[in-house]
C-alpha cells in the first residue's frame, strides 16, 4: 500500500536562508508525487507534481523537489524563505489502486523568522 | 476561473445534531472529492464521485455519513448524528476526468461541541 513519510512535524528556518522539508514515500509501483501547500483559513493549493517524466521538478514560487527513487524520497527545496512561505506543506501519493485518490502526509509547518 | 466553493465556512453544533456541508466544483470538472482533515493531520478521503456516480466510498462512516451528487455538479455531504470526533475540516475538491492533479475548496471547519 502507498503511504508518505514527513521526517519533520515543523521546521523554523530564518528569512533568506535555504528551505527543506523531507519526505518518503512507500509505493509499489512508480508513483505519481505532489506537494500541496495550506496556508491558514485557506484551500491547499498545488506546489509541484512528478509523474516520472524529469526527476528535479519546478514548481511556484520557487518551490522545487528532487525525485529519488534509490532513497524512496521527494525532498521539497527553496534556496530562499520569504516570509510569505509561512505555511503547511504535505506532502503526497496517488494511490494506485484507485486512480486519482491522494494520500496525504502529516504535513509540516514551515515558520519564517525576520 | 472560479474555484471550487464550499460553503458554510464555520459551523458549530452540538453533538447527535446534523450537519451538511456544500460544494460546488470548477465547472466542467467530473471527479468530486470529500476529504476530512482532523487537526494535525493530513488529509483522508471519505468519498470520491465520477459525474453522479461513487467511485470510492471505503472510508466513509456510512452509519452516519452521507453524501450525493445526483445532477453530476455540486454535491453536499451530511452527517447525522454527529460526534465529537467529527470536528475537522471538510474539504472538496474537483479535478477534470483523468487527470491528477485535484483543485481544493476553502474548507468547512466544523466543531462539534
Amino acid at each position: 500500500a502507498q503511504s508518505v513519510t514527513q521526517l519533520d512535524s515543523h521546521v523554523s528556518v530564518s528569512e533568506g536562508t535555504p528551505v527543506l522539508l523531507r519526505c518518503n514515500y512507500s509505493s509499489s509501483y512508480s508513483p505519481s508525487l505532489f506537494w500541496y501547500v495550506q496556508h491558514p483559513n485557506k484551500g491547499l493549493q498545488l506546489l509541484l507534481k512528478y509523474t516520472s517524466a524529469a526527476t528535479l521538478v519546478k514548481g511556484i514560487n520557487g518551490f522545487e523537489a528532487e525525485f529519488k527513487k534509490s532513497e524512496t524520497s521527494f525532498h521539497l527545496t527553496k534556496p530562499s524563505a520569504h516570509m510569505s512561505d509561512a505555511a503547511e506543506y504535505f506532502c503526497v501519493v496517488s494511490d494506485d489502486r484507485s486512480q486519482g485518490n491522494l494520500i496525504f502526509g502529516k504535513g509540516t509547518k514551515l515558520s519564517v523568522k525576520p | 476561473e472560479a474555484g471550487v466553493a464550499q460553503s458554510p465556512r464555520y459551523k458549530i453544533i452540538e453533538k447527535r445534531q446534523s450537519v451538511a456541508f456544500w460544494c460546488n466544483p470548477i465547472s466542467g470538472h467530473a471527479t468530486l472529492y470529500w476529504y476530512q482533515q482532523i487537526l494535525g493531520q493530513g488529509p483522508k478521503l471519505l468519498i470520491q464521485f465520477q459525474n453522479n456516480g461513487v467511485v470510492d466510498d471505503s472510508q466513509l462512516p456510512k452509519d452516519r455519513f452521507s453524501a450525493e451528487r445526483l445532477k453530476g455538479v455540486d454535491s453536499t455531504l451530511k452527517i447525522q448524528p454527529a460526534k465529537l470526533e467529527d470536528s475537522a475540516v471538510y474539504l472538496c475538491a474537483s479535478s477534470p476526468t483523468g487527470q491528477e492533479t485535484q483543485y481544493f475548496g476553502p474548507g468547512t471547519r466544523l466543531l462539534v461541541l
